[in-house]
């Protein structure tokens, strides 16, 4: 089973500030997905990577995937109390139907 | 919009109770299911691929006579935890993939079950 180590667990930071959150692994995945979840709901996603060093960018987030398909990065820019919540990686294995998910990253952003 | 939707959100029933939780696509089929539970703070553990018209593929460690999973349609699986006791109160999330060609197609997720166990 391939594992996808995300990293920091737990993040608090003030309104305005930039984070990044990783993820990695030691096993190629097909594509990979960011999910944000809020409590007592299911996660919402957030974008698909698919190609070795393909950025994608979501207004004030961006997302990499690293040129191997073994990483992938969340970076948001100038954090807003809204962008607080769970936020998931998770890689889809190479026969493409189950996914790997990382621990998570609880983003809270203060104001 | 929703497009994967589950159901009861919420349900608190006493120990030895068999609860049915319902998991429906929307608007595509969806061949392949997949049913996860989460702890407080914690991320998504898949207990089983739902697979329509055969049986459920469970991961390891997870009993298939405790959770019985139905797939008997193409927009439509359940999960059955039967006689359910305090430790199998959770967060069970279920999700569903969209099936068209060869694209990769995400999985969408439905809102949860909070199921408690008195």
């Amino acid at each position: 089973t391939q594992l996808l180590e995300q990293s920091p667990q737990f993040l608090s930071i003030q309104e305005g500030e930039n984070l990044t959150v990783y993820c990695n692994s030691s096993s190629v995945f097909s594509s990979l997905q960011w999910y944000r979840q809020e409590p007592g709901e299911g996660p919402v996603l957030l974008v698909t990577v698919v190609t070795g060093g393909e950025v994608k960018k979501l207004k004030r987030l961006t997302f990499q995937f690293g040129d191997a398909r073994k990483d992938s990065s969340l970076h948001i820019t100038a954090a807003q109390p809204g962008d607080t919540g769970l936020y998931l990686c998770a890689g889809a294995e190479e026969d493409g139907n189950k996914l790997v998910f990382g621990a998570g990253t609880i983003l809270r952003v203060k104001s | 919009g929703a497009v994967v939707s589950q159901h009861p959100s919420r349900v608190i029933c006493k120990s030895g109770t068999s609860v049915k939780i319902e998991c429906r696509s929307l608007d595509f089929q969806a061949t392949t299911m997949f049913w996860y539970r989460q702890f407080p703070k914690q991320s998504l553990m898949l207990m089983a691929t739902s697979n329509e018209g055969s049986k459920a593929t469970y991961e390891q460690g997870v009993e298939k006579d405790k959770f019985l999973i139905n797939h008997a349609s193409l927009t439509l699986s359940t999960l059955t935890v039967t006689s359910a006791h305090p430790e199998d109160s959770s967060f069970y999330i279920c999700s569903a993939r969209k099936v068209f060609g060869t694209d990769d197609q995400p999985q969408h997720f439905g809102d949860g079950t909070r199921l408690s166990i008195l």
